[in-house]
C-alpha cells in the first residue's frame, strides 16, 4: 500500500541555520506530494506541493523537489527563523486518499 | 470567519457516553474528511465523503460513524466513547487538483476538536 516515511524529530536548530527534513514515499502510480505545516494550537495548512516528477514546490523560503528515482520529497530552507517552529507533515495523494507521515517537530532557537 | 469550522473545540466526557463532533464548511468543496491526530502517529484517516451520498471508511473507522447531512456538513460520532479515543480530531475539505483529475487536491483543515475520554 501507499505510505510516507519522514525523519523523526524533534529537530532543533539555531536561527539562520540550514534545514532539511527528509521524506520518502511508497506508492503505486504517480502520486502528488505535499508538505503541510501545523503551528501551535492550529490546524494543518498547505506549505507547498508538487504534482509530477521533477516539479519543485516552493513557499515562504521552503522548497522541495519531487524525485521519482529516489521516491523522495525532502523539505529544505536555507535560513530558518524562530517563526518556523512548528510540526511539518509530508503527505501523498493517490487512490483518492491523502496519506500523512508522522510529522517532524521543528524548534528554532534564537 | 473560518472556512472550515469544527464544534466543539474542546470536550471532556466519560467512558460510554455518545459524542458528536460537527464540521461545517463554506468553501463549496464536495470532499470532506475526518482525521485523528495522536502524538508520534501523525494524522490517520477515519472516514471520508466525496458527496452527500458517498461515505467511505478510512484506516481507523472502528468505533466511529459519520453522517453527511449536506454538502457543507459532515459530523463524526463516537457511539460509546472509550479512553483510547482521546485525541485531537480534524475535519478537512478538498477539491480536485487543477485539471479535473480524480485526485484529491489541497486539504483545508479546521482548527481541531480536542476530545478527552475519562
Amino acid at each position: 500500500g501507499n505510505s510516507v516515511t519522514q525523519m523523526e524529530g524533534p529537530v532543533t536548530l539555531s536561527e539562520e541555520a540550514f534545514l532539511t527534513i527528509n521524506c520518502t514515499y511508497t506508492a503505486t502510480g504517480y502520486p502528488s506530494l505535499f508538505w503541510y505545516v501545523q503551528y501551535p494550537g492550529e490546524g494543518l495548512q498547505l506549505l507547498l506541493k508538487a504534482t509530477k516528477a521533477d516539479d519543485k514546490g516552493s513557499n515562504k523560503g521552503f522548497e522541495a523537489t519531487y524525485r521519482k528515482e529516489t521516491t523522495s520529497f525532502h523539505l529544505e530552507k536555507g535560513s530558518v527563523q524562530v517563526s518556523d517552529s512548528a510540526v511539518y507533515f509530508c503527505a501523498l495523494s493517490a487512490d483518492d486518499k491523502i496519506i500523512f507521515g508522522k510529522g517532524t517537530r521543528l524548534h528554532i532557537l534564537p | 470567519d473560518a472556512d472550515v469550522t469544527q464544534t466543539p473545540r474542546n470536550r471532556i466526557t466519560k467512558t460510554g457516553k455518545r459524542i458528536m463532533l460537527e464540521c461545517s464548511q463554506t468553501k463549496g468543496h464536495d470532499r470532506m474528511y475526518w482525521y485523528r491526530q495522536d502524538p508520534g502517529l501523525g494524522l490517520r484517516l477515519i472516514y471520508y465523503s466525496f458527496d452527500v451520498k458517498d461515505i467511505n471508511k478510512g484506516e481507523i473507522s472502528d468505533g466511529y460513524s459519520v453522517s453527511r447531512q449536506a454538502q457543507a456538513k459532515f459530523s463524526l460520532s463516537l457511539e460509546s466513547a472509550i479512553p483510547n479515543q482521546t485525541a485531537l480530531y480534524f475535519c478537512a475539505t478538498s477539491s480536485f487538483l487543477a485539471g479535473g483529475l480524480s485526485t484529491p487536491g489541497e486539504l483545508f483543515f479546521g482548527e481541531g476538536s480536542r476530545l478527552t475520554v475519562l
